[in-house]
């Protein structure tokens, strides 16, 4: 079945700092790929999505490119502040399999002043 | 910006008791979804709902479960004979469609103990 893996957490980093937060999935067909953040206490809010291969999916400052070679779909962001300390859930969503979002772990983030 | 919202944000709750979970949808939105995130472990589909109808379940959904948009702006999973392994934070999201792009926007999330 479909499933999607993170690289395992937590994050922690300096601000100004580069981020990378890997995600690989496996899925058939093509599915599109989304990363979440949930900031303490809020819920999950769509970061950036992608739908297809080499599309690059950006928002905030963060960007994340649809490899299918490597069926990855992981998250940078050039220089992190503060306010990105959040969890990020990397999930994926195929046409066929009607709705449902299929996640990853999620990741920790803390940045540090 | 319309959002989502969950209560309660915390339930603790014996074996074998029941739960409803609540949540608001925003408000033009059709679709309705559960989700849970057991600690430690990734958040996983429970149901979605549409037209006062499950549209898709997992495996997860089992008897035990049941959803039901009892008004025009409320959504609610009750779990009946809680366990101690449906300890877990439950979320709720809605959309407006469910096309392929179509987002889907998560509540804060209600986190379930079962003692």
């Amino acid at each position: 079945g479909d499933s999607v893996t993170q690289m395992e957490g937590p994050v922690t980093l300096s601000e100004e700092a580069f981020l990378t937060i890997n995600c690989t999935y496996t899925a058939t067909g093509y599915p599109s790929l989304f990363w979440y953040v949930q900031y303490p206490g809020e819920g999950l809010q769509l970061l950036l999505k992608a739908t297809k291969a080499d599309d690059k999916g950006s928002n905030k400052g963060f960007e994340a490119t649809y490899r299918k070679e490597t069926t990855s779909f992981h998250l940078e962001k050039g220089s992190v502040q503060v306010s990105d300390s959040a969890v990020y859930f990397c999930a994926l969503r195929r046409e066929t399999s009607g709705s449902r979002l299929t996640f990853g772990e999620g990741t920790q983030l803390t940045v540090n002043p | 910006e319309p959002e989502v919202t969950q209560t309660p944000s915390h339930q603790v709750t014996q074996m074998g008791q029941e739960v409803i979970l609540r949540c608001v949808p925003i408000s033009n939105h059709l679709y309705f979804y559960w989700y849970r995130q057991i600690l430690g472990q990734k958040v996983e589909f429970l149901v979605s709902f549409y037209n006062n109808e499950i549209s898709e379940k997992s495996e997860i959904f089992d008897d035990q479960f049941s959803v039901e948009r009892p008004d025009g702006s409320n959504f609610t999973l009750k779990i009946r004979s809680t366990k101690l392994e449906d300890s877990a934070m439950y979320f709720c999201a809605s959309s407006a469609g469910t096309g392929f792009l179509e987002t889907q926007y998560f509540g804060p999330g209600t986190r379930l103990l079962v003692l």
